[in-house]
């Protein structure tokens, strides 16, 4: 099955950039998305089809998908941006169609 | 706006079923899009478990799908999970979600709140 692989964590001081990295074989070809998780609440989504806002997350939050790597960038980072992070795609070429990341601890210093 | 609220025991015995629901408001599941359950076990990342259409087609987690059973109930616009012969491994806040679906399914939003779920005696 497909593979998506997160670093376990990620640590920025307030204002900076924090660059979230989601690896997978020719995850280029697929769409990425990203959820955000705080502690004790479901994840809200934040970024799908590889780069897309849903409304009402702020535009400090982006992302890309070239080759074996996608990339969830935090801009000007706050410390109500701590949480765990986690890529999914849709794998339609196996059996286990929906994979996530391992997810990634996010830190603001 | 779409919600989501999981139901069920939040105790279940090992060797037992463990059954949870998933009432969705905002919207009719006859109306269109898969649905689905994820859990997390504590202190753990997100597994999917498996997703349903309105019209009852079904996709399972692979490693799972030999104790798994979703279905849909259109008159309460609900679905559930049923999981067979549970262990301590299945202790988990289970979460169920609308899996959006454009040509092909793709993303899950909105999560219900989630329920923790515990296996033991």
């Amino acid at each position: 099955s497909y593979v998506l692989t997160q670093p376990p964590s990620v640590s920025v001081a307030p204002g900076k950039t924090a660059r979230i990295t989601c690896g997978g074989n020719n995850i280029g070809s697929k769409s990425v998305h990203w959820y955000q998780q705080k502690p004790g609440q479901a994840p809200v989504l934040v970024i799908y089809y590889d780069s897309d806002r849903p409304s009402g997350i702020p535009e400090r939050f982006s992302g890309s998908n070239s080759g074996n790597t996608a990339t969830l960038t935090i801009s000007r980072v706050e410390a109500g941006d701590e949480a765990d992070y986690y890529c999914q795609v849709w794998d339609s070429s196996s059996d286990h169609l929906v994979v996530f990341g391992g997810g990634t601890k996010l830190t603001v210093l | 706006q779409v919600q989501l609220q999981e139901s069920g025991p939040g105790l279940v015995k090992p060797s037992e079923t463990l059954s949870l629901t998933c009432a969705v408001s905002g919207y009719s599941i006859s109306s269109g899009y898969y649905w689905g359950w994820i859990r997390q076990p504590p202190g753990k990342g997100l597994e999917w478990i498996g997703s349903i259409y309105h019209s009852g087609s079904t996709y399972y987690n692979p490693s799972l799908k030999s104790r798994v059973t979703i279905s849909v109930d259109t008159s309460k616009n609900q679905f559930s999970l049923k999981l067979s012969s549970v262990t301590a491994a299945d202790t988990a806040v289970y979460y169920c979600a609308r899996l959006f679906t454009v040509v092909t399914p793709e993303w899950f939003d909105p999560w219900g709140q989630g329920t923790l779920v515990t296996v033991s005696s």
